[in-house]
């Protein structure tokens, strides 16, 4: 069985200030994804590393994935209310059908 | 919004009931994947169809199934509920063939199991 555990799973920031979500797993996956999910709603896709070592920005919202493409990170600069909810990382395989393999999530509130 | 929409968006139902939720998926796509998402954790794969045949299963018990029709619309069906039963049931729709098959997901339905 795949897990992939994230790290932390609560956080509470001020306003401005800066935070890195962490998602590590024993496992290799073809690609990992990172979902931003509101209360009432379903996860909605923020960004899909493929390449170990890649590097992505999103605005102010910056992905890495690992060399070994077995974790990843999200770095967020001068988070702002709207980054409030819930952050989950994903590990794809894609084999006879594309398995995606969701973390437990780190809740963020940004505090005015 | 992503173009994926589910009903009913609440449930309540008591234990050994049965139930179907209905799942409609975006214009275009072909594939529909259905996930548990108990309260305070991620979402769990449950199965996905393709061409209206089930070809992926998470660790579900058949009590557990569904079907995918013609248009690619969706029901996940769950027979004898038990208490654990109870998480926002959410299913996403994708195009199956492109070199990142993107999943997009409806607002789920939540269920209750008294």
């Amino acid at each position: 069985t795949q897990l992939l555990e994230q790290s932390p799973q609560f956080l509470s920031i001020q306003e401005g200030e800066n935070l890195t979500v962490y998602c590590n797993s024993s496992s290799v996956f073809s690609s990992l994804q990172w979902y931003r999910q509101e209360p009432g709603e379903g996860p909605v896709l923020l960004v899909t590393v493929v390449t170990g070592g890649e590097v992505k920005k999103l605005k102010r919202l910056t992905f890495q994935f690992g060399d070994a493409r077995k974790d990843s990170s999200l770095h967020i600069t001068a988070a702002q209310p709207g980054d409030t909810g819930l952050y989950l990382c994903a590990g794809v395989n894609s084999g006879g059908y594309q398995k995606v393999t969701f973390g437990i999530g780190t809740k963020l509130q940004v505090i005015p | 919004e992503t173009g994926v929409t589910q009903s009913p968006t609440h449930l309540i139902k008591t234990r050994g009931q049965q139930v179907t939720l209905r799942c409609s998926s975006q214009s275009g796509h072909n594939t529909v994947s259905w996930y548990q998402q108990a309260l305070g954790q991620g979402p769990q794969f449950i199965f996905q169809y393709y061409r209206e045949e089930e070809n992926g299963r998470g660790n579900f018990p058949p009590r557990f199934s569904g079907l995918q029709f013609p248009n690619y619309s969706s029901e996940l069906n769950v027979n004898a509920l038990e208490l654990d039963d109870s998480a926002l049931y959410l299913c996403a729709s994708s195009l199956r063939g492109g070199v990142l098959e993107t999943q997009y997901f409806g607002p789920g339905t939540r269920l209750l199991v008294l």
